[in-house]
């Protein structure tokens, strides 16, 4: 059984960074791409970006492109979330999810099946 | 504003039918047949009904269906039940820089 375990709510300072884990539990790690979305309080989803650990490949959307670092550590089968610059707009839940690598589209994982159970990062002075 | 644009609410009657769109544009929704919706009670992450348009993942009640025609694809729920009532989102692979956009999500209510 898939299962996906973030860590613990974190509060920031505007300019500081934040690093999220998601470990992964069931599977092959490998056989898996990690995805992270976000949802702003009382707001929509939005995607931020992937990784597939078995190509060591990224994508990010560009609104994130330069502030965002996604990772992923085989060993541990956890993977990684760093947003930098952080600014009040930042603060969210966010959410690892994990899909087959054989249910990509152009490298990109299109559509989300196992979920993490959400972080949330308050950046507030 | 999101990238796909979805009512913000609907309603109906337990028993009932309802419907939620998702309208994108030729690069997005109406280009490629890789739509999917999500259901997400409060608190709560999201939860996968519907994939590559039409598929349902295994466990998804069949009471969940979905269809697209030209750049807006659609949601229907039938038999309404009061565990349904929660919100809707939509999503879409996109030849955007972004790969992947979301709709800005549709709250159901079960009257």
């Amino acid at each position: 059984q898939v299962q996906l375990v973030q860590s613990g709510a974190e509060v920031k300072k505007p300019g500081s960074s934040v690093k999220v884990s998601c470990k992964a539990s069931g599977g092959t790690f490998s056989s898996y791409a990690i995805s992270w979305v976000r949802q702003a309080p009382g707001q929509g989803l939005e995607w931020m970006g992937g990784i597939i650990p078995i190509f060591d490949t990224t994508n990010y959307a560009q609104k994130f492109q330069g502030r965002v670092t996604i990772t992923a550590d085989e060993f541990t089968s956890t993977a990684y979330m760093e947003l930098s610059s952080l600014r009040s707009e930042d603060t969210a839940v966010y959410y690892c999810a994990r899909d087959p690598v054989n249910t990509m589209v152009q490298g990109v994982i299109v559509f989300f099946h196992h979920w993490g159970q959400g972080t949330l990062v308050t950046v507030s002075s | 504003q999101s990238a796909l644009t979805q009512p913000a609410s609907v309603s109906g009657s337990p028993g009932q039918s309802i419907t939620i769109s998702c309208t994108g544009t030729s690069s997005d929704v109406g280009g490629y047949n890789y739509v999917s919706w999500y259901q997400q009670h409060p608190d709560k992450a999201p939860k996968l009904l519907i994939y590559d348009v039409s598929n349902r993942p295994s466990g998804v009640s069949n009471r969940f269906s979905g269809s697209k025609s030209g750049n807006t694809a659609s949601l229907t729920i039938s038999g309404l039940q009061a565990e349904d009532e929660a919100d809707y989102y939509c999503s879409s692979f996109t030849t955007s820089s972004s790969y992947v956009v979301f709709g800005g999500g549709t709250k159901l209510t079960v009257l």
